[in-house]
């Protein structure tokens, strides 16, 4: 079975603070991708990064940054200098055969000026 | 390049009754799923259409809810009759065929059964 694990139900942090969102997942499947979703206030998930089993590349995009050890099956997602604009809840999503998306929990970030 | 469109945004029925969502997809995307997100949940899968056929709806209570994409393009969700563990915000994604490809979201649909 699939599962994502965020266990961070909530994080606090003041602007310009480093802050780091965990994901651990759980799969059988060799060939599998992992995502990153944010969701402001607003409601609608935006696409933030994917990532596919056999590339363990670390990605940084601006203050983002994602790393990804099979080894320890984890995704975790990075935000170096948060901004107030960057409170939302983040999902991570685990997606195998049939394109089933499988969510975590969500991570809530609230940053504060 | 529009996004996916869901209407209405918000509704509020009394248990028992009946709601309809809709959702149109972005243009070219094949795969279209409906999710159910609870409060202080991630969304849950529903219902997959690969064009109008269904791909997946293993987790999708038959027994009251139903689902359409009759033309391929555009789909509606409906519940009936409604109980109010259904208060939730129902998502509309779409996506191009395969799992390696994100799947875009609408702004969902707020329901509460009252």
């Amino acid at each position: 079975a699939q599962k994502v694990t965020q266990a961070q139900t909530e994080i606090s942090v003041v602007e310009k603070e480093d802050v780091t969102l965990d994901c651990v997942y759980e799969t059988r499947d060799t060939t599998y991708y992992l995502f990153w979703y944010k969701q402001p206030p607003s409601g609608e998930l935006v696409f933030l990064i994917r990532r596919n089993s056999f590339d363990e590349q670390n990605e940084i995009s601006g203050r983002y940054s994602w790393n990804f050890q099979k080894s320890t099956s984890s995704f975790n997602f990075t935000i170096t200098a948060s901004q107030v604009v960057d409170s939302a809840v983040y999902f991570c999503a685990l997606n195998t055969g049939f394109q089933k998306l499988v969510f975590g929990t969500g991570t809530r970030l609230l940053v504060s000026p | 390049e529009a996004g996916v469109a869901q209407s209405p945004r918000y509704k509020i029925i009394e248990k028992r009754q009946s709601v309809a969502f809709w959702c149109n997809p972005i243009s070219g995307h094949a795969t279209l799923y409906w999710y159910q997100q609870i409060l202080g949940q991630g969304p849950k899968l529903l219902i997959q259409f690969q064009n109008n056929g269904v791909v997946d709806d293993s987790q999708l209570p038959k027994d009251r809810f139903s689902a359409e994409r009759l033309k391929g393009v555009d789909s509606t969700l409906k519940i009936q009759p409604a109980k109010l563990e259904d208060s939730a915000v129902y998502l509309c994604a779409s996506s191009f065929p395969g799992l390696s490809y994100e799947q875009y979201f609408g702004p969902g649909t707020r329901l509460t059964v009252t």
